[in-house]
């Protein structure tokens, strides 16, 4: 069975902490896909970054780094010098390979992780 | 700059009642998806839809809850009868999944749906 687990359910920060959310997944596949989303007080759903079971190099995007670590099945986000518009809830999502019949791409989700940057 | 739309945006009925939702997703997208967001499960996949076929709905309750794509613009959810418990936002998704590689999904705004 396939389970991401974000296991901080919210965090409080103040404004140029940096801060890192924890994903650690589990998945009997030997291809799958890591993303991560972004929900802010509006409500939608954000893409930030997809990383595929091949490609452990970390990234970096602005102040948005990732860390991929296969050993530990851990997909980790770290937001440097967060800022006030960072507060939202953010979740690392799962998904699996093609399977038999092509049928792969759904997203199993974690909880979300409430992030609250204070000025 | 390409977004997945659905309408409505607020939708507030009684037990009962007949809801349909509707999606457009980005035109070339090949792969639409339906997911729920309550507090209590989080966000879970209900149905999702490969070049209009449908692939997977175990995550709906079939008694009440159908999916369909008429035509590759257009994807709908409906619920007949509504019941309380069926209050929650509900996403829509659309995604390239080309060959054996998953893209990222990008989301609509939601449907946020009361049922009294």
């Amino acid at each position: 069975a396939q389970k991401v687990t974000q296991a901080q359910t919210e965090i409080s920060v103040v404004e140029k902490e940096d801060v890192t959310l924890d994903c650690v997944y589990e998945t009997r596949d030997t291809t799958y896909y890591l993303f991560w989303y972004k929900q802010p007080p509006s409500g939608e759903l954000v893409f930030l970054i997809r990383r595929n079971s091949f490609d452990e190099q970390n990234e970096i995007s602005g102040r948005y780094s990732w860390n991929f670590q296969k050993s530990t099945s851990s997909f980790n986000f770290t937001i440097t010098a967060s800022q006030v518009v960072d507060s939202a809830v953010y979740f690392c999502a799962l998904s699996g390979g093609p399977g038999l019949y092509n049928q792969g791409g759904k997203l199993i989700f974690g909880q979300g992780t409430e992030l609250s940057v204070k000025p | 700059d390409a977004r997945v739309t659905q309408t409505p945006r607020h939708k507030v009925t009684e037990m009962g009642q007949e809801v349909t939702m509707r999606c457009q997703p980005i035109l070339g997208h090949n792969t639409v998806f339906w997911y729920r967001q309550t507090m209590m499960q989080g966000l879970e996949l209900l149905a999702y839809f490969r070049n209009r076929a449908p692939l997977d709905d175990s995550g709906m309750p079939k008694d009440r809850f159908s999916a369909e794509m008429p035509d590759a613009t257009l994807a709908t959810l409906k619920i007949q009868p509504s019941e309380p418990r069926d209050s929650a936002v509900y996403f829509c998704a659309s995604g390239d999944q080309s060959g054996t590689v998953s893209y990222e999904q990008y989301f609509g705004p939601g449907t946020r749906l009361t049922v009294t």
